[in-house]
């Protein structure tokens, strides 16, 4: 079935230190990626997404590259900030037929010290 | 435009009596799914409706059960439950159309005492 592999946590960073947390996937057809953040107390919000081969989401600082050859889909953002303490999580959705769904990774809690 | 309401937010249960919770569409979408966060399993998928019909489950037992309303307005059902079924419930809503981007809620919150 299909499965989304996510970077161990917690990651702890300091302000404006770079922020990469890996995630791989596998897929039984062709996957659109995405990745949702979760601040304290409250639901998941889309961060970004890539609906095929080396497509590149962004969003607030955040980007990530679709990579079919190796099933990877890395978050990562240059300079983090305090305000990005969140819980992470990478997820695939694959249309089979008419329904949809998502698998989501384990999620990555990432704190920003100052 | 509004995003995905749920309702309620936070509610406490005992243990073998049931729960409904509720769930709004972003306007315009006819898929809506349910799933359930926990500290040990994480995000895990129950079911997904589409024009009032279910279209996919996960692999939950019968307790958990939902149905969709002509206004793809959406309803999730526990009966007996367990302490196991504390959690974070979420739903979520979509265009029906393949890569379009799944809206969350911010979940009702089930503690079961």
């Amino acid at each position: 079935g299909d499965s989304v592999t996510q970077m161990e946590g917690p990651v702890t960073l300091s302000e404006e230190a770079f922020l990469t947390i890996n995630c791989t996937y596998t897929a039984t057809g062709y996957p659109s990626l995405f990745w949702y953040v979760q601040y304290p107390g409250e639901g998941l919000q889309l961060l970004l997404k890539a609906t095929k081969a080396d497509d590149k989401g962004s969003n607030k600082g955040f980007e990530a590259t679709y990579r079919k050859e190796t099933t990877s889909f890395h978050l990562e953002k240059g300079s983090v900030q305090v305000s990005d303490s969140a819980v992470y999580f990478c997820a695939l959705s694959v249309q089979d037929g008419s329904a949809r769904q998502l698998t989501f990774g384990s999620g990555t809690q990432l704190t920003v010290l100052p | 435009k509004a995003g995905v309401t749920q309702t309620p937010r936070y509610l406490i249960k005992t243990r073998g009596q049931q729960v409904t919770l509720s769930c709004s569409p972003i306007s315009g979408h006819r898929s809506v799914s349910w799933y359930q966060q926990t500290p040990g399993q994480g995000l895990q998928f129950l079911f997904e409706y589409f024009s009032e019909t279910q279209r996919n489950k996960g692999n939950f037992p019968g307790r958990f059960s939902g149905r969709q309303f002509s206004n793809s307005r959406s309803e999730m059902n526990v009966s007996t439950l367990e302490l196991g079924d504390s959690a974070l419930y979420l739903c979520a809503s979509s265009l029906a159309t393949s890569g379009n981007t799944i809206y969350f809620g911010e979940g009702s919150w089930l503690t079961v005492v």
